[in-house]
């Protein structure tokens, strides 16, 4: 049972290199987000996913893309990484019902951009 | 959207201390209410929910909040704090399809 997965748990980056973070769940969960945690700043929503083949702008989408061609996988594409983008990031899955399921949490990846 | 605001930054207590951390957020209709801990170097973990019925409700680890609607208002307590609760708690909104969150308080408990 192995929830929901998150790769790489570090990484640096190259001001203007791109990559991809990857989440997937294996618990047929219908809602999948992607937040950032910054300090004092709590965590922010960055994109989320209703189904596959649906994704939807949070609080903070620029400079990250998303796609969600299966239920089980949910990609964070950063296109051209920027200091600004240094932070944690938390993909997080849940049933998609009515809003009364709380999130099951990946573990994180901490991403530094130098 | 929601909008989450925890009132206290960082919480500093002594062990058997009670604790309450305040948590308010924007606006009324239908919403789902969460209280999230994260244990340092570790991931977020649910506490407890809130989505209807009793407005008490309790949690893990002897954690408990309180729903009062006409303050829009989700406040956590615990009776008597133990060092292992130091970590930072998360208050949290469901609103539809996404879920916004305070920006956290840090609690200390000191031995």
């Amino acid at each position: 049972n192995a929830g929901v997965t998150q790769t790489p748990k570090f990484q640096v980056l190259k001001t203007g290199q791109s990559m991809t973070l990857q989440c997937a769940q294996d618990m047929n969960h219908e809602y999948m987000s992607w937040y950032r945690q910054d300090p004092g700043m709590g965590l922010r929503l960055i994109h989320y996913s209703v189904g596959a083949g649906i994704t939807d702008q949070g609080e903070v989408p620029n400079g990250y893309n998303v796609s969600r061609s299966t239920t089980e996988d949910f990609p964070l594409r950063l296109l051209s990484a920027a200091p600004s983008q240094t932070s944690v990031y938390f993909c997080a899955s849940s049933y998609r019902g009515e809003g009364n399921y709380g999130y099951t949490f990946g573990s994180g990846t901490r991403l530094t951009v130098v | 959207a929601q909008s989450v605001s925890q009132h206290n930054h960082h919480v500093i207590l002594s062990e058997a201390a009670s604790l309450e951390l305040g948590c308010n957020y924007s606006y009324g209709g239908t919403v789902n209410l969460f209280w999230y801990v994260q244990y340092p170097g570790q991931h977020l973990q649910l506490l407890l929910k809130y989505f209807s019925g009793d407005p008490l409700v309790k949690g893990i680890k002897g954690f408990e909040a309180e729903f009062i609607k006409s303050k829009f208002s989700f406040n956590l307590r615990k009776p008597s704090v133990q060092w292992s609760d130091t970590a930072e708690y998360f208050c949290a909104v469901r609103d539809n399809n996404d879920m916004r969150f305070g920006a956290g308080t840090r609690l200390t408990v000191k031995p």
